[in-house]
């Protein structure tokens, strides 16, 4: 079965340096996503991406991060400065059009 | 707005009990209402889905039903397993461009 990958697995970074957190979603979806999850509390909602531009974002998505398809495969969130509270797991989800999601295993970060 | 409240946990169960997760939403259209479920270490996975009032969506054993009357969906399962110890989120979506997730309700299931 198609799933979502990314990488890496775990990313650990100073405070103030930009991040890169990249995906691949499944192939012939549309419509992607990137979620946060600080440990051990609820998912957050960062962004939705489709016809490569952004559909929605959330308060969360200021103007640190940027979402980018750069070569119709890959799906990278950048964190141009990162700071403490940026520590979590960053999920990445692909989805078909009638509302599938499917999720990759997740980015942790960690901001020191 | 648009949101979701989730039963709190964790919720500790034998083998073969009966579980019940709570979930209500707000929503200012129809939305689509999913759970997901997360193991330790892992993304969420799909459980199940209804997409219109009335509709049941079931998979694994668990079922929930989409009722507008008492916005609820309410999870459920007849007898649970080991294996169904996880993190449990309930969501929605009303356009497809963003999903709105419950707090997640943690189950541990002991033989």
């Amino acid at each position: 079965e198609p799933e979502v990958t990314q990488t890496p697995s775990h990313q650990v970074t100073q405070m103030g340096q930009e991040v890169i957190l990249r995906c691949v979603p499944i192939s012939n979806h549309l419509y992607f996503y990137w979620y946060r999850q600080i440990l051990g509390q609820k998912v957050e909602f960062l962004v939705s991406f489709y016809n490569n531009e952004i559909s929605e974002k959330s308060e969360i998505f200021d103007d640190q991060f940027s979402v980018e398809r750069p070569d119709g495969s890959n799906f990278t969130l950048k964190i141009r400065s990162t700071k403490l509270e940026d520590s979590a797991m960053y999920f990445c989800a692909s989805m078909r059009s009638d509302y599938t999601q499917y999720f990759g295993p997740g980015t942790r970060l960690t901001v020191l | 707005g648009n949101s979701v409240t989730q039963m709190e946990g964790p919720v500790t169960l034998s083998e073969e009990a009966f579980l019940t997760i709570n979930c209500t939403y707000t929503a200012t259209g129809y939305p689509s209402l999913f759970w997901y479920v997360q193991y330790p270490g892992e993304g969420l996975q799909l459980l199940l889905k209804a997409t219109k009032a009335d509709d049941k969506g079931s998979n694994k054993g668990f079922e929930a039903t989409y009722r507008k009357e008492t916005t609820s969906f309410h999870l459920e399962k007849g007898s649970v397993q080991v294996s169904d110890s996880a993190v449990y989120f309930c969501a929605l979506t009303d356009t497809g461009n963003q999903f709105y997730f419950g707090t997640g309700t943690s189950l541990t299931v002991i033989p």
